[in-house]
């Protein structure tokens, strides 16, 4: 089983629309959760963090956290076609000097 | 405020030849990373250090791949002898503290091993 797992995709919505994107990861000492953009042959870039069980909203962005089931997603409203780019999802065990673990991605797509 | 410099951003090299990147963290950053990322992939930690002392390189491959970070500021990745697998981007990132603080990357390395 990976530590940190995200659907590869491609997502495609169209634009407008709610994009939701989905990680999953396997331990339960993960204290730290980030969501890192990252358009094709560029480095990533954060856009959320969450530390605690619940919703954090910034902008058109809602990360949301349950830490019981594991799981993390990222929510993006009113998609824009400059949203098109890979969603890495990072973990951070605080027990391992914070070393992040990232899932594989997944690319999104938005339509015109 | 300056963001993370790496250098070169390209490098093409032929198998079992060595080749060596360069990081400056952002001012201040006591804590620097080096990722490789396989096309396709998401990051995979190389090497952290914090300061000038290594906190994990657990997942360095130790007989081929080397870095330091003598003077706790700018670092060095180096690969010898280079293999295939090694083609990849090399992305160097740094934060002011390990655990909760925010990782910020640099552009990367394109390495292409022929």
């Amino acid at each position: 089983q990976k530590e940190v797992e995200q659907n590869s995709g491609p997502l495609s919505v169209p634009e407008g629309a709610i994009a939701s994107l989905n990680c999953t990861y396997s331990d339960r000492g993960s204290q730290s959760f980030f969501w890192y953009r990252q358009y094709s042959g560029k480095s990533p870039e954060l856009i959320m963090f969450i530390y605690s069980n619940g919703d954090k909203e910034d902008g058109r962005f809602t990360a949301q956290l349950n830490k019981a089931s594991q799981y993390v997603s990222l929510l993006i409203r009113d998609s824009q076609p400059s949203d098109s780019a890979t969603y890495l999802c990072a973990v951070n065990h605080s027990n391992q000097g914070g070393k992040l673990i990232f899932g594989q991605g997944t690319e999104l797509s938005v339509k015109p | 405020e300056a963001g993370v410099a790496q250098s070169p951003r390209y490098k093409i090299i032929e198998k079992r030849q060595s080749v060596a990147f360069w990081c400056n963290p952002i001012s201040g950053h006591a804590t620097l990373y080096w990722y490789q990322q396989i096309l396709g992939q998401g990051p995979k930690l190389l090497i952290q250090f914090q300061n000038n002392g290594v906190v994990d390189d657990s997942q360095l491959p130790k007989d081929r791949f080397s870095a330091e970070r003598l003077k706790g500021v700018d670092s060095t990745l180096k690969i010898q002898p280079a293999k295939l697998e090694d083609s990849a981007v090399y992305l160097c990132a740094s934060s002011l503290t390990p655990i909760r603080d925010e990782q910020y990357f640099g552009p990367g390395t394109r390495l292409t091993v022929t």
